[in-house]
């Protein structure tokens, strides 16, 4: 495809479920960010990838949340024991080698 | 880390007037300055960038102007249109990037 696409649309969960939301981002795209946003705020920065490689993962709120790209394409991002306060948009976005960014429609999680 | 922060947080204005909102950034290093306009229930778009090494830069009715020794840059949007309506984010970035708040703008008719 040509742009970013992300897995589940929606996602409802109850509490204490683990979730794995995944980003298939465009073809040769280098590095690939994981945002989380609530509604009304801007995109809240969690990780990012360049290649399979985790470059940067200090914004993941707790250990409860982990991200992989083990191919430098494809990647998921992962909440284990889900809590009522992880509901939120999940947005993946990709970047060109210039430094811009292409986001995905978003993965809308909701824990019940 | 970066520290974003964005002004106003709403702006209404008149079709045809000009609307101005302003970021600051705290990281000297960052280097990459994106604007992005998100609609209601839809994806932020890229709508323009500057980077630091550029004073100014200028799209049909967007521009975007970077200080960098006050560690500031505004987005101008002229000549607004009702389709102007939407949240704008701003963003800077090093390698990671953060964003500010966001900027609701209601363009009456």
């Amino acid at each position: 495809g040509a742009g970013v696409s992300q897995s589940p649309r929606y996602k409802v969960t109850k509490r204490g479920q683990d979730v794995a939301l995944r980003c298939d981002p465009i073809s040769g795209h280098v590095s690939l960010y994981w945002y989380r946003q609530a509604l009304g705020q801007g995109p809240e920065f969690l990780t990012y990838f360049n290649y399979e490689a985790q470059q940067d993962k200090s914004g993941l709120p707790n250990d409860r949340f982990s991200a992989e790209r083990p191919e430098g394409s494809i990647s998921t991002l992962t909440i284990q024991r889900t809590e009522q306060r992880d509901s939120a948009m999940y947005r993946c976005a990709c970047g060109g080698v210039s430094g811009e960014q292409f986001f995905g429609p978003g993965t809308r999680l909701t824990v019940l | 880390g970066e520290n974003v922060e964005q002004h106003p947080s709403t702006l209404s204005v008149q079709e045809g007037d000009s609307a101005v909102i302003k970021c600051t950034y705290s990281d000297s290093a960052s280097n990459y300055f994106p604007w992005y306009k998100q609609e209601l229930g839809k994806r932020p778009q890229l709508i323009i960038d500057i980077r630091s090494n550029v004073g100014e830069k200028k799209d049909q009715r967007i521009a975007v102007t970077l200080n960098k020794t006050a560690k500031h840059f505004s987005l101008h949007i002229t000549e607004t249109q009702p389709e102007d309506s939407a949240v704008y984010f701003c963003a800077a970035s090093r390698s990671d990037m953060r964003f500010g708040a966001g900027t609701r703008l209601t363009v009456k008719p």
